[in-house]
């Protein structure tokens, strides 16, 4: 079955210091792998998303992503952490299973705090 | 509109009553998905629409949940007779599906709903 786990329900990092968010799946077939972020009080954002080609993808406010297909990971990692990249970190991935509709499962969801 | 609409953003309902929460989404995105997140908590994947195919209800909890989806477009969640474990913010979310594109969510901002 379709599964997407973050194993950290938070990460806490000082300001300047780099950020590793973690996500692993578990699909059929080649995954699309997504990032939302959720700032407080308002509504998830697409941050950065992994089809196909290099496994290194950026994204918005200085994230990017590495897609490592033999360990099943799509790690979030951004070089130095900002006291505003505190929010709620969801890792998805889109069901590309025959059948399966094309639904996107999301991860528990991973809360970052960034200490100044 | 420019982004995904949804109404109310607040309700409050006595246990018992049933509620009807409303998605419209950016207009030509084909899929329709909801969701639920309980407080601080991961995303709950309850219905899916695409396009005119069957809707993919793996999700909804309990068959007091009950959406549908009028001309492609608004859709419209039902939840009868509602109960406290209800009480969580619904999530919309819309995109385009189809090669090429990848379909990323866009979110609304949720209807809050807390059952007394």
């Amino acid at each position: 079955a379709q599964s997407v786990a973050q194993p950290e329900d938070q990460v806490n990092v000082a300001e300047g210091n780099p950020l590793t968010v973690k996500c692993t799946y578990s699909v059929s077939g080649n995954p699309y792998l997504f990032w939302y972020v959720q700032y407080p009080n308002r509504g998830l954002q697409f941050l950065l998303k992994y089809i196909t080609g290099d496994n290194l993808v950026k994204g918005s406010y200085g994230f990017e992503a590495e897609f490592n297909k033999s360990q099943t990971s799509f790690h979030l990692k951004k070089p130095s952490a900002l006291v505003s990249d505190s929010a709620l970190y969801f890792c998805a991935v889109r069901d590309l299973r025959r059948g399966g509709g094309f639904k996107t499962i999301f991860g528990a969801g991973t809360r970052l705090f960034v200490k100044a | 509109g420019a982004g995904v609409s949804q109404s109310p953003s607040n309700k409050v309902t006595e246990k018992g009553k049933d509620v009807e929460l409303r998605c419209d989404p950016i207009s030509g995105h084909t899929a329709l998905y909801w969701y639920r997140q309980s407080l601080g908590q991961g995303l709950e994947f309850l219905i899916y629409f695409q396009g005119n195919s069957a809707p993919d209800k793996s999700g909804l909890p309990s068959d007091r949940f009950s959406a549908e989806r009028t001309g492609g477009s608004v859709s419209t969640l039902t939840i009868q007779r509602t109960q406290q474990e209800d009480s969580a913010v619904y999530l919309c979310a819309s995109s385009i599906q189809g090669a090429p594109n990848t379909g990323e969510l866009f979110f609304g901002e949720g209807s809050r709903l807390t059952v007394l």
